[in-house]
């Protein structure tokens, strides 16, 4: 069964450096999302990516953050000087039609 | 906001049994889904609800919606210890971009052998 990749599964970082999470996203799927869960807390909508443009994004998805789909596979979430609250576990997900969405295993992403 | 909110916040039963999970949301939404999720990996999409539609049933899951009450239940039946997880349910919101969705904080299932 077709599924989501990421990779790292876990990321170690200084306060202030830059990190790269990457995704896989099924195949044929169109939409491209990126959410996260803080531990212990609800999961979270960062950003939704169709048609190689930003959809829609929250308001956690400040400047500090970027996506992009560079090669027509992969899909990434650049933070640009990671703070310690950016610690949480960070999901892809991607969608045939928008509503039904396959997520990854995440990368958990703890800043130091 | 939409957020869903999940009760209760954890189950314990025997296998064999029913659970029985709720959700609560706020405003109107095109569907509600259940999504589950095994410890320290993603989300797996179980189920989606159209707002238009009362139940749905897929193997071992049946799930309500109640629109005039903003709310849903998940029902797994005969259930097995395979079933342990936390379970969220997920709202969109009419007025957001297709695909974000609105999670609960979630229903920790534990299914004793």
């Amino acid at each position: 069964e077709p599924e989501v990749t990421q990779t790292p599964s876990h990321q170690v970082t200084q306060m202030g450096q830059e990190v790269i999470l990457r995704c896989v996203p099924i195949s044929n799927h169109l939409y491209f999302y990126w959410y996260r869960q803080i531990l212990g807390q609800k999961v979270e909508f960062l950003v939704s990516f169709y048609n190689n443009e930003i959809s829609e994004k929250s308001e956690i998805f400040d400047d500090q953050f970027s996506v992009e789909r560079p090669d027509g596979s992969n899909f990434t979430l650049k933070i640009r000087s990671t703070k310690l609250e950016d610690s949480a576990m960070y999901f892809c997900a991607s969608s045939g039609d928008g509503e039904k969405l396959f997520f990854g295993s995440g990368t958990q992403l703890s800043v130091l | 906001s939409q957020q869903g909110e999940e009760d209760p916040q954890a189950l314990s039963i025997q296998e064999g049994e029913n659970a029985t999970m709720n959700c609560s949301y706020k405003t109107s939404i095109n569907n509600l889904q259940w999504y589950r999720q095994n410890s320290g990996r993603g989300l797996v999409h179980l189920i989606l609800i159209r707002s238009n539609e009362r139940e749905k049933h897929s193997g071992r899951l049946r799930v309500t919606l109640d629109t005039s009450k903003k709310s849903s239940s998940l029902l797994i039946t005969a259930s097995r210890a395979a079933d342990t997880a936390s379970y969220f349910c997920a709202t969109d919101d009419r007025g957001s971009t297709l695909g974000r969705l609105y999670f609960g904080r979630g229903t920790q299932l534990t299914v004793w052998p």
